[in-house]
């Protein structure tokens, strides 16, 4: 068990570019979640997956976002466009689906900065 | 919709000294409680847990009790050390969307 991984650690970009993060999960998860943590803030919900379907989304996705998990196995988060308010810490967390707790485990994190 | 009320930070106490971090919560149904701490320079941890009402979550001398009367589920420690030094999240998962506190920062002095 090696944790969940994510790839780059840091990001920067200037603004209108594209960016693409990379979350790998606990082998043998199945359900894989994206969060988005600004400072002084705990993780926002953005979207969540249950092996390869994307199950649901939050209002703060606009639609410059898009997440896929087309194995159901890694996942990856695009941002098109990017502005200066999507500066963050992209957060992917993993758990196995259950009756529950659904406990997930984070990874370290992506810190995204939009000059 | 859920929502999760944690104290304000810093908190600031000295080595040996008893820790209380109050979390309430706003929740339909019988959500599972949780707390993550963020260590500096690190990611979430699952520190502890509780799925139903009076249950006991523990862990590294900590502990939470999950009360549904009160919808509270505040983190305790007897004698905290300077390695507590972290950022402490509050979180519920309900439905579908897990949600987390703003988080409080402990600063534990030698």
């Amino acid at each position: 068990d090696t944790g969940v991984s994510q790839d780059p650690r840091h990001k920067i970009t200037k603004r209108g570019q594209n960016v693409t993060f990379r979350c790998d999960p606990i082998s043998e998860h199945n359900r894989l979640y994206w969060y988005r943590q600004t400072l002084g803030q705990g993780p926002e919900f953005l979207t969540y997956f249950q092996n390869e379907a994307q199950l649901e989304k939050s209002r703060l996705l606009s639609d410059r976002f898009s997440a896929e998990r087309p194995k159901g196995s890694f996942s990856t988060l695009e941002i098109q466009r990017t502005e200066q308010g999507d500066s963050a810490m992209y957060l992917c967390a993993s758990s196995v689906a259950g009756a529950t707790t659904d406990t997930q485990y984070f990874g370290p994190g992506t810190r995204l900065t939009v000059l | 919709g859920d929502s999760v009320t944690q104290m304000e930070g810093p908190v600031t106490l000295s080595e040996e000294a008893f820790l209380t971090i109050n979390c309430t919560y706003t929740a339909t149904g019988y959500p599972s409680l949780f707390w993550y701490v963020q260590y500096p320079g690190e990611g979430l941890q699952l520190l502890l847990k509780a799925t139903k009402a009076d249950d006991k979550g523990s862990n590294k001398g900590f502990e939470a009790t999950y009360r549904k009367e009160t919808t509270s589920f505040h983190l305790e420690k007897g004698s905290v050390q300077v390695s507590d030094s972290a950022v402490y999240f509050c979180a519920l998962r309900g439905s579908y969307i897990p949600t987390f506190g703003r988080g409080t920062s402990l600063i534990v002095h030698p």
